[in-house]
């Protein structure tokens, strides 16, 4: 598959911690990248290469990876979290990059 | 810093070519180990990538385009633009460039601010 799917929707509780997966084939051989996009705003990296976060980004903000599975942790869900996630990472050639679909976080 | 903007026609007729620049400031667009992407988003859709390139002129694109983009490189203006050629409705979008860093060669970041292109007659 040189697809990177994501769940839709996902909701967490103030304060609580979420977990947001991309699941894909090439996940197996290729870090993924974590983007957060609110309305009208460009996206913003906030976790890559498995172990690095951006400048300024919170360290409430995490990632892993297992197997086909690539995961972003936000613990201790503040309001402004709220936003769009998307995942991506090259496709099994490593030549082409991958979106998956887009998580809409909403935070209770 | 690196900061990226980009600039063009918002509005294109149909069948025409769609052509947009990334200017790129506060750093080198030669700068060994960075390529320079196009990314597309659809209105109320998920990010869709297109293509990039790397400063020596070496480019990728995805297959959903269908050979219609073409990614280019001025390293004397320090920018890098996009064609897409014999547009449709379907290719009204707003259009961010991005750099892609890190090891994997997959994280995007910087992006630019974003630009709406409407296809319409």
């Amino acid at each position: 598959s040189s697809e990177l799917t994501q769940d839709p929707i996902v909701s967490v509780a103030l304060g609580q911690t979420v977990r947001i997966t991309c699941q894909g084939d090439s996940l197996r051989s290729y870090y993924a990248s974590w983007y957060q996009q609110k309305p009208g705003q460009a996206p913003v990296l906030v976790f890559y290469d498995n172990n690095n976060r951006p400048s300024g980004i919170p360290d409430r903000f995490s990632g892993s990876s297992s197997g086909n599975t690539a995961s972003l942790t936000i613990t201790g869900a503040q309001a402004e979290d709220e936003a769009d996630y998307y995942c991506n990472s090259r496709d099994r050639s490593g030549y082409l990059l991958l979106f998956g679909g887009g998580t809409k976080l909403t935070v209770l | 810093q690196v900061q990226l903007q980009e600039s063009g026609p918002g509005l294109v007729k149909p069948s025409q070519t769609l052509s947009l620049t990334c200017s790129v400031s506060g750093g080198s667009i030669s700068s060994s180990g960075y390529y320079w992407s196009w990314i597309r988003q659809h209105p109320g859709k998920g990010l869709e990538w297109i293509g990039y390139i790397y400063y020596t002129g070496t480019t990728f694109y995805s297959p959903s385009l269908n050979s219609r983009a073409s990614i280019s490189v001025d390293t004397s203006k320090n920018h890098f633009s996009l064609e897409l050629t014999s547009v449709t409705a379907a290719d009204t979008a707003v259009y961010y460039c991005a750099s892609v860093v890190g090891v994997s060669g997959s994280a995007l970041d910087p992006w630019g601010q974003g630009t709406l292109v409407t296809v319409s007659s």
